[in-house]
């Protein structure tokens, strides 16, 4: 059974610093992995989208890396601002689509 | 292009009655999602439709929850009656993945606004 496991559950920083979320799954198998942005009483937004052949993906200024074989993935958000406060979310997914998901990291970044 | 959308926002109602949402996904999508969201957790599957069928609802409480998704385009998410854990925010995704073609691996989810339901 796939579990997905985020590392730390919180996270407060100041404005400016780089940082890294963890994610970590029991599974390799996957067939890919996303990084969801949650702000409160929102749905979820996506950020990025790692296929299993892929190492990473980067979107501005934030960088997703992937290794299968470790099972881990870490999401890279240099120059940290406050518009960046949000819960993040990783998921992994099976071949049917399905996405299983971590518990989240509630990042706050204080100006 | 318009997003999945998702009503009503909230809702309370009190325990044992029923409760009832609604989810037209993006345009084109064969792929229809219900999560359940409980507070401080991540989304948990409910559901998944392609187009108009049932590809995986293991984790559906079918004694209380029902989904249907009529014409392979909207779905309405019921639970009957509810209990106090079914508090929770319920999220429908989309997505182009077709399992006919093959295993979905670009499968990209895209999410509405989600259902607060709140059981008294």
């Amino acid at each position: 059974k796939q579990e997905v496991t985020q590392i730390p559950a919180a996270l407060s920083v100041p404005e400016g610093e780089n940082l890294v979320l963890n994610c970590s799954f029991t599974d390799s198998a996957i067939y890919n992995l996303q990084w969801f942005r949650q702000d409160p009483g929102k749905g979820l937004t996506s950020l990025l989208l790692i296929q299993s052949s892929q190492r990473e993906q980067t979107s501005g200024r934030l960088n997703a890396s992937l290794d299968k074989s470790s099972g881990r993935s870490t999401l890279y958000i240099a120059a940290s601002q406050p518009g960046d406060s949000a819960t993040y979310l990783c998921a992994v997914s099976r071949n049917t689509g399905k996405l299983i998901f971590g518990q989240g990291t509630t990042l706050q970044v204080k100006p | 292009e318009a997003g999945v959308a998702q009503s009503p926002r909230y809702k309370i109602i009190e325990k044992r009655q029923s409760v009832a949402f609604w989810c037209n996904p993006i345009s084109g999508h064969a792929t229809l999602y219900w999560y359940q969201q409980i507070l401080g957790q991540g989304p948990k599957l409910l559901i998944q439709f392609q187009n108009n069928g049932v590809v995986d609802d293991s984790q559906l409480p079918k004694d209380r929850f029902s989904a249907e998704r009529l014409k392979g385009v909207d779905s309405t998410l019921k639970i009957q009656p509810a209990k106090l854990e079914d508090s929770a925010v319920y999220l429908c995704a989309s997505s182009l993945g077709d399992l006919t073609l093959g295993p979905i691996n670009t499968g990209e989810l895209f999410f509405g606004e989600g259902s607060r339901l709140t059981v008294l």
